[in-house]
């Protein structure tokens, strides 16, 4: 069955590291979306990509990277981390070009904690 | 920019009780609608979605939800809650194309057998 997948589920970083977290869709998707969850935020949009080459930047975008080198795959980055970003991560994708009718499919969660 | 905002952040009921979440948008032109789960330690499973149509829409797990255009609202409901339908629920509006989905802050439901 087609899926999306999250890795690591959990992580534990120092303040300053780089980190990746990916993020794997099986569904050709040609829409992939970053979120951060966080108690009294809901979900805030990080990055999205509308396709291979593409990013865009959400609503809370400074201190992450995102690249889209084919359609499966989209990593998100964070340069250095910092306390701030402790939360957790879910990856989401969508079928569409362009098109703002399709449903999200989201991933199980990446739980990352900055000490 | 569009927003939705949630009234009820938590919610306890007992089993059996009716379930009205309540969900507003800020958003003057065609949107589209959805309500999401996620249940303790998942990640979010599509609910229900409004596109166009019958403003009246039924989910999966016996829930609905009715979009009222005129009140920019669409609150979810369930005539008869279940100790598993413990979980948050976020509300989420996509409007202006390109896919962009805002979401609600959500609201816990707890389910008290």
């Amino acid at each position: 069955d087609a899926e999306i997948t999250q890795s690591p589920r959990h992580k534990i970083t120092e303040t300053g590291r780089q980190v990746t977290l990916a993020c794997h869709q099986t569904w050709n998707h040609n829409n992939m979306f970053w979120y951060r969850q966080d108690l009294g935020h809901g979900l805030r949009l990080i990055h999205y990509s509308y396709g291979v080459q593409d990013t865009n930047k959400g609503e809370v975008s400074d201190g992450y990277s995102v690249s889209r080198s084919n359609t499966e795959d989209l990593p998100l980055t964070l340069e250095s981390a910092a306390s701030s970003q402790t939360s957790v991560y879910f990856c989401a994708s969508s079928r569409g070009s362009g098109a703002f009718q399709e449903t999200q499919y989201f991933g199980p969660g990446t739980r990352l904690l900055v000490l | 920019a569009q927003s939705v905002s949630q009234h009820n952040h938590h919610v306890i009921l007992s089993e059996a009780a009716s379930l009205e979440l309540g969900c507003n948008y800020s958003y003057g032109g065609t949107v589209n609608l959805f309500w999401y789960v996620q249940y303790p330690g998942q990640h979010l499973q599509l609910l229900l979605k409004y596109f166009s149509g019958d403003p009246l829409v039924k989910g999966i797990k016996g829930f609905e939800a009715e979009f009222i255009k005129s009140k920019f609202s669409f609150n979810l409901r369930k005539p008869s809650v279940q100790w598993s339908d413990t979980a948050e629920y976020f509300c989420a509006v996509n409007a202006g194309g390109y896919q962009k989905v805002t979401f609600g802050i959500g609201t816990k439901l707890q389910v008290i057998p």
